[in-house]
Protein backbone atom coordinates (compact mmCIF):
# COMPACT_ATOMS: atom_id res chain seq x y z
CA UNK A 1 0.00 0.00 0.00
CA UNK A 2 2.18 2.82 -1.19
CA UNK A 3 -0.41 5.25 -1.98
CA UNK A 4 1.61 8.67 -2.43
CA UNK A 5 5.38 8.71 -2.05
CA UNK A 6 7.71 12.00 -2.10
CA UNK A 7 11.31 11.54 -2.65
CA UNK A 8 13.63 12.79 -1.54
CA UNK A 9 12.17 12.95 2.06
CA UNK A 10 15.16 15.96 3.15
CA UNK A 11 17.71 17.93 1.64
CA UNK A 12 19.87 20.79 1.74
CA UNK A 13 20.65 23.46 -1.05
CA UNK A 14 22.40 26.23 -1.46
CA UNK A 15 21.20 29.44 -2.71
CA UNK A 16 20.88 29.34 -6.34
CA UNK A 17 20.89 25.60 -6.92
CA UNK A 18 18.19 23.40 -8.49
CA UNK A 19 16.32 20.64 -7.90
CA UNK A 20 13.28 18.52 -8.24
CA UNK A 21 10.80 17.21 -6.01
CA UNK A 22 8.92 14.17 -7.42
CA UNK A 23 5.41 13.04 -6.07
CA UNK A 24 4.15 9.38 -7.05
CA UNK A 25 0.50 7.95 -6.52
CA UNK A 26 -0.53 4.83 -7.34
CA UNK A 27 -4.45 5.26 -6.64
CA UNK A 28 -5.17 6.33 -10.08
CA UNK A 29 -6.13 9.71 -8.52
CA UNK A 30 -6.64 12.63 -10.96
CA UNK A 31 -6.14 15.67 -8.89
CA UNK A 32 -2.32 15.99 -7.46
CA UNK A 33 -1.21 18.89 -5.11
CA UNK A 34 2.09 20.89 -4.26
CA UNK A 35 1.41 22.54 -1.03
CA UNK A 36 4.11 23.69 1.43
CA UNK A 37 4.15 24.06 5.24
CA UNK A 38 5.34 27.45 7.31
CA UNK A 39 5.50 27.33 11.08
CA UNK A 40 1.76 29.24 11.68
CA UNK A 41 0.69 29.61 8.13
CA UNK A 42 -1.22 26.34 7.36
CA UNK A 43 -0.57 24.16 4.32
CA UNK A 44 -0.51 26.80 1.58
CA UNK A 45 -1.12 25.90 -2.34
CA UNK A 46 1.68 25.79 -4.46
CA UNK A 47 0.65 24.38 -7.92
CA UNK A 48 -1.97 21.85 -8.82
CA UNK A 49 -3.12 19.43 -11.21
CA UNK A 50 -6.23 17.84 -12.59
CA UNK A 51 -5.14 15.61 -14.69
CA UNK A 52 -2.04 14.26 -16.90
CA UNK A 53 -0.94 17.24 -18.82
CA UNK A 54 -2.46 20.15 -17.29
CA UNK A 55 -1.52 22.30 -14.31
CA UNK A 56 -2.58 25.67 -12.46
CA UNK A 57 -0.97 27.56 -10.45
CA UNK A 58 -1.98 27.85 -6.55
CA UNK A 59 -1.68 30.88 -3.92
CA UNK A 60 2.19 30.86 -3.23
CA UNK A 61 3.83 29.70 -6.99
CA UNK A 62 6.24 32.19 -7.75
CA UNK A 63 9.87 30.43 -7.75
CA UNK A 64 7.82 27.25 -8.61
CA UNK A 65 7.65 24.91 -11.87
CA UNK A 66 5.39 21.88 -11.97
CA UNK A 67 4.67 19.21 -14.62
CA UNK A 68 2.79 15.96 -14.99
CA UNK A 69 3.64 14.07 -17.62
CA UNK A 70 2.51 10.83 -16.44
CA UNK A 71 -1.09 10.65 -14.50
CA UNK A 72 0.68 8.87 -11.56
CA UNK A 73 3.95 11.27 -11.36
CA UNK A 74 4.20 15.50 -10.45
CA UNK A 75 6.96 17.07 -9.79
CA UNK A 76 7.84 20.31 -8.06
CA UNK A 77 11.29 22.43 -9.59
CA UNK A 78 12.63 24.59 -7.79
CA UNK A 79 15.17 26.98 -10.75
CA UNK A 80 17.20 28.94 -8.48
CA UNK A 81 16.24 27.99 -4.42
CA UNK A 82 16.32 30.91 -2.42
CA UNK A 83 16.16 30.97 1.82
CA UNK A 84 12.37 31.71 1.75
CA UNK A 85 11.56 28.59 -0.01
CA UNK A 86 13.10 27.07 3.09
CA UNK A 87 10.10 24.40 4.12
CA UNK A 88 8.29 21.67 4.52
CA UNK A 89 6.73 20.53 1.26
CA UNK A 90 3.57 18.26 1.01
CA UNK A 91 2.38 16.21 -2.37
CA UNK A 92 -1.53 15.11 -2.00
CA UNK A 93 -3.65 13.68 -4.58
CA UNK A 94 -7.41 12.92 -4.71
CA UNK A 95 -10.12 11.32 -6.33
CA UNK A 96 -11.94 13.56 -9.70
CA UNK A 97 -15.67 12.17 -7.87
CA UNK A 98 -16.05 10.24 -4.69
CA UNK A 99 -19.19 8.93 -2.73
CA UNK A 100 -17.55 10.16 0.10
CA UNK A 101 -16.38 13.52 -0.94
CA UNK A 102 -12.97 13.99 -2.33
CA UNK A 103 -10.60 13.10 -0.05
CA UNK A 104 -6.66 14.03 0.07
CA UNK A 105 -4.23 11.70 0.80
CA UNK A 106 -0.74 12.92 1.80
CA UNK A 107 2.84 12.04 1.25
CA UNK A 108 5.26 11.95 3.59
CA UNK A 109 7.00 15.21 3.44
CA UNK A 110 9.49 16.57 2.25
CA UNK A 111 11.78 18.69 4.37
CA UNK A 112 14.24 21.45 2.04
CA UNK A 113 16.60 23.79 3.90
CA UNK A 114 18.44 26.67 1.57
CA UNK A 115 21.08 27.90 3.22
CA UNK B 1 -11.65 33.05 -2.90
CA UNK B 2 -12.41 30.92 0.38
CA UNK B 3 -10.77 31.01 3.39
CA UNK B 4 -10.43 29.19 6.63
CA UNK B 5 -10.04 30.56 9.93
CA UNK B 6 -8.76 28.25 13.36
CA UNK B 7 -9.10 31.16 16.14
CA UNK B 8 -7.04 28.88 18.79
CA UNK B 9 -3.29 28.63 18.03
CA UNK B 10 -2.89 26.06 20.86
CA UNK B 11 -5.03 24.30 22.84
CA UNK B 12 -4.33 21.76 25.53
CA UNK B 13 -6.82 19.18 27.77
CA UNK B 14 -5.99 16.62 30.29
CA UNK B 15 -6.37 12.91 29.04
CA UNK B 16 -10.23 11.55 29.22
CA UNK B 17 -11.52 14.95 28.82
CA UNK B 18 -13.00 16.75 26.15
CA UNK B 19 -12.09 19.55 24.06
CA UNK B 20 -13.54 21.35 21.20
CA UNK B 21 -11.22 23.15 18.33
CA UNK B 22 -13.02 25.75 16.57
CA UNK B 23 -12.92 26.56 12.65
CA UNK B 24 -14.87 29.31 10.51
CA UNK B 25 -15.01 29.17 6.80
CA UNK B 26 -15.90 32.02 4.32
CA UNK B 27 -17.44 31.09 1.01
CA UNK B 28 -20.67 31.86 -1.49
CA UNK B 29 -20.88 27.96 -2.44
CA UNK B 30 -23.72 25.82 -1.59
CA UNK B 31 -22.16 22.69 -2.42
CA UNK B 32 -18.63 22.00 -0.63
CA UNK B 33 -17.07 19.69 1.66
CA UNK B 34 -15.50 20.42 5.38
CA UNK B 35 -12.73 17.90 6.71
CA UNK B 36 -10.58 17.99 10.09
CA UNK B 37 -6.69 16.65 9.55
CA UNK B 38 -4.17 15.79 12.18
CA UNK B 39 -0.95 15.87 12.01
CA UNK B 40 1.19 14.20 14.36
CA UNK B 41 4.65 14.87 14.94
CA UNK B 42 5.47 12.15 12.72
CA UNK B 43 3.90 15.08 9.97
CA UNK B 44 1.98 12.65 8.22
CA UNK B 45 -1.22 13.96 7.43
CA UNK B 46 -3.68 11.98 8.37
CA UNK B 47 -7.78 12.52 7.86
CA UNK B 48 -9.86 12.96 11.04
CA UNK B 49 -13.60 13.34 9.61
CA UNK B 50 -15.20 14.35 6.82
CA UNK B 51 -18.28 16.51 6.73
CA UNK B 52 -20.67 17.15 3.00
CA UNK B 53 -22.26 20.49 2.97
CA UNK B 54 -25.65 18.80 1.76
CA UNK B 55 -25.89 16.55 5.00
CA UNK B 56 -27.49 18.07 7.87
CA UNK B 57 -26.26 15.26 9.79
CA UNK B 58 -23.04 16.12 11.85
CA UNK B 59 -20.52 13.65 10.99
CA UNK B 60 -18.87 11.44 13.55
CA UNK B 61 -15.85 9.22 13.99
CA UNK B 62 -15.47 7.00 17.09
CA UNK B 63 -14.33 9.57 19.84
CA UNK B 64 -14.50 12.18 16.71
CA UNK B 65 -17.28 14.68 16.14
CA UNK B 66 -18.07 17.34 14.34
CA UNK B 67 -20.55 20.50 15.13
CA UNK B 68 -21.51 21.67 11.26
CA UNK B 69 -23.52 25.19 11.46
CA UNK B 70 -23.59 26.16 8.05
CA UNK B 71 -25.94 29.03 8.15
CA UNK B 72 -22.85 30.09 10.80
CA UNK B 73 -20.49 28.60 8.52
CA UNK B 74 -18.75 27.03 11.25
CA UNK B 75 -17.01 23.98 11.47
CA UNK B 76 -16.08 22.83 14.98
CA UNK B 77 -14.05 19.45 15.92
CA UNK B 78 -15.19 17.58 19.31
CA UNK B 79 -12.87 15.19 20.64
CA UNK B 80 -14.31 13.30 23.52
CA UNK B 81 -12.38 11.28 25.79
CA UNK B 82 -8.82 12.38 25.03
CA UNK B 83 -5.64 10.01 24.75
CA UNK B 84 -2.41 11.46 24.66
CA UNK B 85 -1.91 9.75 21.23
CA UNK B 86 -4.10 13.20 19.90
CA UNK B 87 -1.46 15.03 20.48
CA UNK B 88 -1.00 16.45 17.43
CA UNK B 89 -1.56 19.67 15.11
CA UNK B 90 -5.25 20.01 13.90
CA UNK B 91 -6.14 21.38 10.70
CA UNK B 92 -9.49 22.62 9.02
CA UNK B 93 -9.98 22.49 5.69
CA UNK B 94 -12.42 23.55 2.90
CA UNK B 95 -12.94 21.88 -0.84
CA UNK B 96 -15.42 23.14 -3.29
CA UNK B 97 -17.86 20.76 -4.48
CA UNK B 98 -18.84 22.42 -7.86
CA UNK B 99 -16.34 20.12 -9.81
CA UNK B 100 -13.58 21.15 -12.69
CA UNK B 101 -10.41 22.92 -11.14
CA UNK B 102 -12.28 23.53 -8.10
CA UNK B 103 -11.33 20.82 -5.98
CA UNK B 104 -8.58 22.19 -4.18
CA UNK B 105 -8.16 22.12 -0.64
CA UNK B 106 -7.83 25.60 1.40
CA UNK B 107 -6.16 24.93 4.92
CA UNK B 108 -6.66 26.80 8.05
CA UNK B 109 -3.89 27.70 10.09
CA UNK B 110 -3.97 24.83 12.37
CA UNK B 111 -4.48 24.27 16.07
CA UNK B 112 -1.84 22.29 17.93
CA UNK B 113 -3.26 19.86 20.69
CA UNK B 114 -1.60 19.09 23.70
CA UNK B 115 -2.83 16.31 25.31
CA UNK B 116 -1.77 16.11 29.28
CA UNK B 117 -1.69 12.98 31.40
Amino acid sequence: NAGVTQTPKFRVLKTGQSMTLLCAQDMNHEYMYWYRQDPGMGLRLIHYSVGEGTTAKGEVPDGYNVSRLKKQNFLLGLESAAPSQTSVYFCASSYLKSTYGTEAFFGQGTRLTVV
Amino acid sequence: AQTVTQSQPEMSVQEAETVTLSCTYDTSENNYYLFWYKQPPSRQMILVIRQEAYKQQNATENRFSVNFQKAAKSFSLKISDSQLGDTAMYFCAFMRGSGGSNYKLTFGKGTLLTVNP
